[in-house]
């Protein structure tokens, strides 16, 4: 069975830009988070989906959204990117919402 | 609020030696703790979960962790590292009924041989 997958594996971006992260979870799993990993740190939660319905979101900016399709595949989208938004977007599904998380590689987002 | 502190940012331990990392919950017992791993450019691999049916877990890659709750901990072990086991380890603990994550901040893990 396919894992968590997310696109693009790399992206560059210039400060100012938007971006739209993609991620496709498990089969039938409902629940995908996303999350930021600076370098050198461990990550923090952005969001969280379940059944189409926003369930969490961490302290980041407005600049920050996302959002689950009837598949239950999701988006992030980022605007006005700043340097500090280059990191490592993570997404993990799970079946429901408090059981295990299963990760994507992840998409690595260069802003210069 | 749940969260977890990992003791020691890098570990390095010799090839065949016990492997030992360090992670502390902060309040009352978790329903669940998780300790992920993540080896260069690639995402998290669960290594293993607590969910309070048994104090000691195994995981996968000989890897195991021991819950205590008198020491509020759930440290990672290893008796015996090889080459393979360099790369960071994550322990984790969900912070709400849906599952959202607080992560440590990480252990490198380095096997020197």
């Amino acid at each position: 069975d396919a894992g968590v997958t997310q696109s693009p594996t790399h992206l560059i971006k210039t400060r100012g830009q938007q971006v739209t992260l993609r991620c496709s979870p498990i089969s039938g799993h409902k629940s995908v988070s996303w999350y930021q990993q600076v370098l050198g740190q461990g990550p923090q939660f952005i969001f969280q989906y379940y059944e189409k319905e926003e369930r969490g979101r961490g302290n980041f900016p407005d600049r920050f959204s996302a959002r689950q399709f009837p598949n239950y595949s999701s988006e992030l989208n980022v605007n006005a990117l700043l340097l500090g938004d280059s990191a490592l977007y993570l997404c993990a599904s799970s079946l429901a919402g408090n059981t295990e998380a299963f990760f994507g590689q992840g998409t690595r987002l260069t802003v210069v | 609020a749940q969260s977890v502190t990992q003791l020691g940012s890098h570990v390095s331990v010799s090839e065949g030696a016990l492997v030992l990392l360090r992670c502390n919950y902060s309040s009352s017992v978790p329903p669940y703790l998780f300790w992920y791993v993540q080896y260069p450019n690639q995402g998290l691999q669960l290594l293993l979960k607590y969910t309070s049916a048994a104090t000691l877990v195994k995981g996968i890659n000989g890897f195991e962790a021991e819950f205590k709750k008198s020491e509020t901990s759930f440290h990672l072990t290893k008796p015996s590292a090889h080459m393979s086991d360099a790369a960071e380890y994550f322990c984790a603990v969900p912070t709400d009924s849906w599952g959202k994550l607080q992560f440590g901040a990480g252990t490198q893990v380095v096997v020197t041989p």
